[in-house]
């Protein structure tokens, strides 16, 4: 079975903080994905990054950056210079092997406040 | 290029009644899923098509939800008759091939039966 854990229910950061957002995975598969996506206020779903289980190389976008361990089996997600736009919740996503649906976390709501 | 698109946007309905809930998904996408959100389970596939054949309807709840793909740039969800406990957030995503790229969601369509 596939399992995504957030385990940060809440965050609250002043604008300009630097935020890390944790995701813990559990997966058999050799082969697999992971995803973040953004659920700002309006409710749309976001697509942020997808990283294959063979590239653990740390991806910058921007204030983004993404640190994918699998020895630890996580991928968690920075925000630099947190700004009050970036306040949303942040889904942490697991797609593996045949099994074509994502796995979702239960989210991190992040609060920016000004 | 326009992303997924859903209607309606929002939807109150009373119990009983039939819930019909549309999805165009991306130009080209070969891959179409439903998920629902809900406080209590958070994101989960229902359902997901490949090139307009559904291939994993194991989340679909009960027999009161269809889900049809007549053609490549349509597809629908039915929930006949409808219950309160339906209330939720139903998001349609689409990707170019299952498993092999990324999930885009479309904007979600809120439901509320009374």
């Amino acid at each position: 079975a596939q399992k995504v854990t957030q385990a940060q229910t809440e965050i609250s950061v002043v604008e300009k903080e630097d935020v890390t957002l944790d995701c813990v995975y559990e997966t058999r598969d050799t082969t697999y994905y992971l995803f973040w996506y953004k659920q700002p206020p309006s409710g749309e779903l976001v697509f942020l990054i997808r990283r294959n289980s063979f590239d653990e190389q740390n991806e910058i976008s921007g204030r983004y950056s993404w640190n994918f361990q699998k020895s630890t089996s996580s991928f968690n997600f920075t925000i630099t210079a947190s700004q009050v736009v970036d306040s949303a919740v942040y889904f942490c996503a697991l797609e593996g092997g045949s099994n074509y649906k994502l796995t979702f976390g239960k989210g991190t709501l992040l609060t920016v406040n000004p | 290029d326009a992303g997924v698109i859903q209607s309606p946007r929002h939807e109150v309905t009373e119990m009983g009644q039939e819930v019909t809930l549309r999805c165009k998904p991306i130009s080209g996408h070969n891959s179409l899923f439903w998920y629902r959100q809900t406080m209590m389970r958070g994101l989960e596939l229902l359902i997901y098509f490949n090139n307009n054949v559904p291939i994993d309807d194991s989340g679909m709840p009960e027999d009161r939800f269809s889900a049809k793909m007549p053609n490549a740039s349509f597809s629908t969800l039915k929930i006949q008759p409808s219950e309160p406990r339906d209330s939720a957030v139903y998001f349609c995503a689409s990707s170019e091939l299952a498993g092999e790229s990324t999930q885009y969601f479309g904007p979600g369509t809120r439901l509320t039966v009374l």
